[in-house]
């Protein structure tokens, strides 16, 4: 039973381009949660889903980014236009609903 | 907003020592829990307390919650170098339902000296 995955686990892009960052849940999980890390900070949330639906966006930026999570396949983050404030951790975390979180080891972006 | 917040921000003990970490919180909440994150790695699930305990022991691992302070503290007795980490706990801001996003703090950046 293979824990969340992320991928990639470093994606390094130039200014102005996109950013697709991947999770798989784990299996049965159809909850997914995304947080974004900045040098020395905790975590902060971004987005919660479940399966084609967003649940609470409070903690994502209004522009260049948004979440989904379709009904097949991986929750996909993407981020339009990055810029350099956007180098971060991404961290993907998945519950089957209640308690009970599951982190990914994480996407590092960098914006060069 | 941010919701957890640990002191102190760093700490830097011997190998054999005990280290204490402590964390506020300022809403409700139905759990506690710590994690812990190794430099440039993900995070790692250590102990969760429910908001009815006042203590739970995992290994040398031992965390307090105190409801009426909104505080809680977690201590790694007998540290070792491999404790080397950041640890940050996460509150779960008293939902029903349990689905809600945890909420984290900045964290502690423990360092063990061997």
């Amino acid at each position: 039973n293979a824990g969340v995955m992320q991928n990639p686990r470093h994606l390094v892009r130039r200014r102005g381009q996109e950013a697709r960052l991947r999770c798989s849940p784990m299996k049965g999980h159809s909850h997914v949660y995304w947080y974004r890390q900045l040098p020395e900070e905790g975590l902060k949330f971004m987005v919660y889903l479940q399966k084609e639906n967003i649940i609470d966006e409070s903690g994502m930026p209004k522009e260049r980014f948004s979440a989904e999570f379709p009904k097949e396949g991986p929750s996909i983050l993407r981020i339009q236009q990055v810029v350099r404030g956007d180098s971060a951790a991404y961290f993907c975390a998945s519950s089957p609903g209640g308690h009970g979180y599951t982190f990914g080891s994480g996407t590092r972006l960098t914006v060069v | 907003s941010q919701q957890g917040e640990e002191d102190p921000q760093a700490l830097s003990i011997q190998e054999g020592e005990n280290a204490t970490m402590n964390c506020s919180y300022k809403t409700s909440i139905n759990n506690l829990q710590w994690y812990r994150q190794n430099s440039g790695r993900g995070l790692v699930h250590l102990i969760l307390i429910r908001s009815n305990e006042r203590e739970k022991h995992s290994g040398r691992l031992r965390v307090t919650l105190d409801t009426s302070k909104k505080s809680s503290s977690l201590l790694i007795t007998a540290s070792r170098a491999a404790d080397t980490a950041s640890y940050f706990c996460a509150t779960d801001g008293g939902s029903i339902s349990g689905n809600t996003p945890l909420v984290f703090g900045k964290g502690t950046r423990l360092s063990v000296i061997a």
